[in-house]
């Protein structure tokens, strides 16, 4: 058990539909990164924050997209009229700045569009 | 051009073998540089932490060549246990982590 939790751990929705992860980083842990995985490739970088502030979202994602961090610790990912190619698994890992750079992944939403 | 490439593989190799995955980088103000491993269906794990001057974990061996923008895992007398797929990941300088998409290795009895 890494300690990052995320939430839902499936999540099957049809075209069209928005959808919501969310994930609590270990405590203490100010860096938190979005990760999407498709089989047979490695995390594609999405977003990632420092405490509440977002630093940088890869431009490659659509503004369908959105990720929030409100008050520094938990983090939720939305997608909105969600696509068949947004399929994959979604990732969150979180890191303590400053102490090391070993990310602690969560376990990761299983994103299913039909 | 990918931020960072790997060689997806997959090698197969017996047990007691050595393999070596090569990795490159594009962004040279890189400032930090990883290897993970991946067990299928499983969440990235650090593996170890790659230094200018090249370190060795047990069997594992990382080597990091700045000038040519390439880092590189040594595996030495291969496990059964070593089966997995191994991500190079690198810290960009806008401490990004960008990963690769990974080198599956397979070690066979």
């Amino acid at each position: 058990d890494t300690g990052v939790s995320q939430d839902p751990r499936h999540k099957i929705t049809k075209r069209g539909q928005n959808v919501t992860f969310r994930c609590d980083p270990i405590s203490e842990h100010n860096r938190l990164y979005w990760y999407r995985q498709t089989l047979g490739q490695g995390p594609e970088f999405l977003t990632y924050f420092q405490n509440e502030a977002q630093l940088e979202k890869s431009r490659l994602l659509s503004d369908r997209f959105s990720a929030e961090r409100p008050k520094g610790s938990f983090s939720t990912l939305e997608i909105q009229r969600t696509e068949q190619g947004d399929s994959a698994m979604y990732l969150c890992a979180t890191q303590r700045q400053g102490a090391g750079e070993k990310l602690f992944f969560g376990s990761g939403t299983q994103l299913s569009v039909l | 051009r990918k931020e960072v490439e790997q060689d997806p593989g997959p090698f197969n190799v017996p047990e007691g073998a050595t393999v070596a995955f090569n990795c490159t980088y594009s962004n040279s103000a890189s400032q930090s540089f990883f290897w993970y491993r991946q067990d299928c269906r499983k969440e990235p794990k650090l593996l170890m932490s790659v230094y200018s001057s090249g370190n060795e974990d047990g069997r594992f061996t990382a080597q990091l060549n700045r000038a040519s923008q390439y880092i590189s895992l040594l595996i030495r007398d291969s496990k059964l246990s070593d089966s997995a797929t191994y991500l190079c990941v690198v810290r960009t300088n806008t401490d990004k982590l960008i990963f690769g998409t990974g080198t599956r290795l397979q070690v066979f009895p």
